[in-house]
């Protein structure tokens, strides 16, 4: 039973690069989360999923994307790498049975990513 | 919107008692408490519904009051082991749950 796993750990991009941060869980989570966290700061939430096929914007979404075409993945794409992108970021997931209200999150260990 | 906690920071002494505080514009399904020690992720303390419930294990409690959007977390005869940042998080309507902006606790010997 792995959790939730986020690959890679770190990643050094150069201005205008683009990728794609792996995030894949085996808990059966239904909702996934992706935030980012700058240092010495908070999490801030970048995109979210309630189900495959279903994605909604955070509070942070912008130069990001996210698919979900499974339950168990949920890739968040930069495109066009910033400096402003340089951070630590979280996948989360959570079981729920529906309605807000109820939703334990259990993150991945971090991806953290340079912008240079 | 994101909510706001306060202190921004406490240091305690082994043995002594804290509380961070928590406070929403909007209106809140439920509230939640995490803790992120340096370099990790963070991991799940409680969660607190509608109903202005208290919560609590060992020696970390919570208290919700829906009514003023705002929510408490106690610790008391706080253990080194308590060190780390806790984080808020607050859940609407929309199912996004949206995390404060932190309050670094430090327990000294």
């Amino acid at each position: 039973n792995a959790g939730v796993t986020q690959t890679p750990k770190f990643r050094i991009l150069k201005i205008g690069q683009s990728m794609t941060l792996q995030c894949t869980q085996d808990m059966n989570h239904n909702y996934m989360y992706w935030y980012r966290q700058d240092p010495g700061m908070g999490l801030k939430l970048i995109y979210y999923s309630v189900g495959a096929g279903i994605t909604d914007k955070g509070e942070v979404p912008n130069g990001y994307n996210v698919s979900r075409s499974t339950t168990e993945d949920f890739p968040l794409r930069l495109e066009l790498a910033a400096p402003s992108q340089t951070s630590v970021y979280f996948c989360a997931g959570s079981r729920t049975s529906g309605g807000a209200g109820a939703n334990v999150l259990t993150f991945g260990a971090g991806s953290r990513l340079t912008v240079l | 919107q994101q909510p706001v906690q306060s202190p921004q920071a406490v240091i305690l002494r082994e043995g002594e008692d804290a509380v961070i505080n928590c406070s929403s514009s909007k209106a809140l399904y439920s509230v939640h408490w995490y803790r992120q020690k340096h370099g990790e992720a963070p991991v799940f303390l409680m969660i607190l519904l509608k109903g202005g419930e208290q919560k609590g294990h060992d020696k970390i409690s919570a208290s919700f009051n829906e009514k003023k959007q705002q929510s408490s977390l106690y610790l008391t005869a706080s253990q080194l082991s308590y060190s780390g940042t806790y984080f808020c998080g607050t859940e609407s309507a929309t199912n996004k749950l949206i995390f404060g902006t932190g309050t670094l606790l430090a327990v000294q010997p």
